[in-house]
């Protein structure tokens, strides 16, 4: 399977609001309710941010939710703030689990 | 507190092998799927392998069949990855990581692997 779709790159100024977006096919986004997100500072495991499409886990601000249209996830952050400066990370579960290629998130 | 640590990572030459381990803390480990996921230098993350509870199903990612093995052993808390044959390609951070919510909901710090001549 191919890995998912995501823009090299998304910004925003303190206090905006950025979204991500996650294409994939009928085969994993738009087939099944199991887009994941998640945050990877520089030299740090991943941190799972959202689950199934839209649920965080718990300690997960309420700034960060998913969304999901068809083939297409999507992650906004709201209330942009300097820690959030990441790379963003979607995944699918289909036959296997599917990464995104990655966005690099840079809070201006 | 769920804690997952790699270790066995380092140098090795091409066709070597290597034995990466996980030791899981914080939680019931024998109830969970658990998989291996590496990022190379610079690059995304890519799903390798993962095994079910009991260790009865394994599964793979294609560039590393027949070349890796996944095993478990739920009295020691421990996730191994037996990884044979290796190629300049398979340098990556490896990451031990726990299944749940359909998802990988807990990581490790992740260990180097390093093939090179």
């Amino acid at each position: 399977q191919s890995a998912l779709t995501q823009p090299p790159s998304a910004s925003g100024s303190p206090g905006q609001s950025v979204t991500i977006s996650c294409t994939g096919t009928s085969s994993d986004v738009g087939g099944y309710n199991y887009v994941s997100w998640y945050q990877q500072h520089p030299g740090k495991a991943p941190k799972l941010m959202i689950y199934e499409v839209s649920k965080r886990p718990s300690g997960v601000p309420d700034r960060f939710s998913g969304s999901k249209s068809g083939n297409t996830a999507s992650l906004t952050v709201s209330g942009l703030q300097a820690e959030d400066e990441a790379d963003y990370y979607c995944s699918s579960y289909a036959a296997s689990l599917i990464f995104g290629g990655g966005t690099k998130l840079t809070v201006l | 507190e769920v804690q997952l640590v790699e270790s066995g990572g380092g140098l090795v030459q091409p066709g070597g092998s290597l034995r990466l381990s996980c030791a899981a803390s914080g939680f019931t480990f024998s109830s969970y799927w658990m998989s291996w996921v590496r990022q190379a230098p610079g690059k995304g993350l890519e799903w390798v392998a993962n095994i079910k509870q009991d260790g009865s199903e394994k599964y793979y990612v294609d560039s590393v069949k027949g070349r890796f093995t996944i095993s478990r052993d739920n009295a020691k808390n421990s996730l191994y990855l037996q990884m044979n044959s290796l190629r300049a390609e398979d340098t990556a951070v490896y990451y031990c990581a726990r299944e749940g919510m359909a998802t990988i909901d807990y990581w490790g710090q992740g260990t180097l692997v390093t093939v090179s001549s």
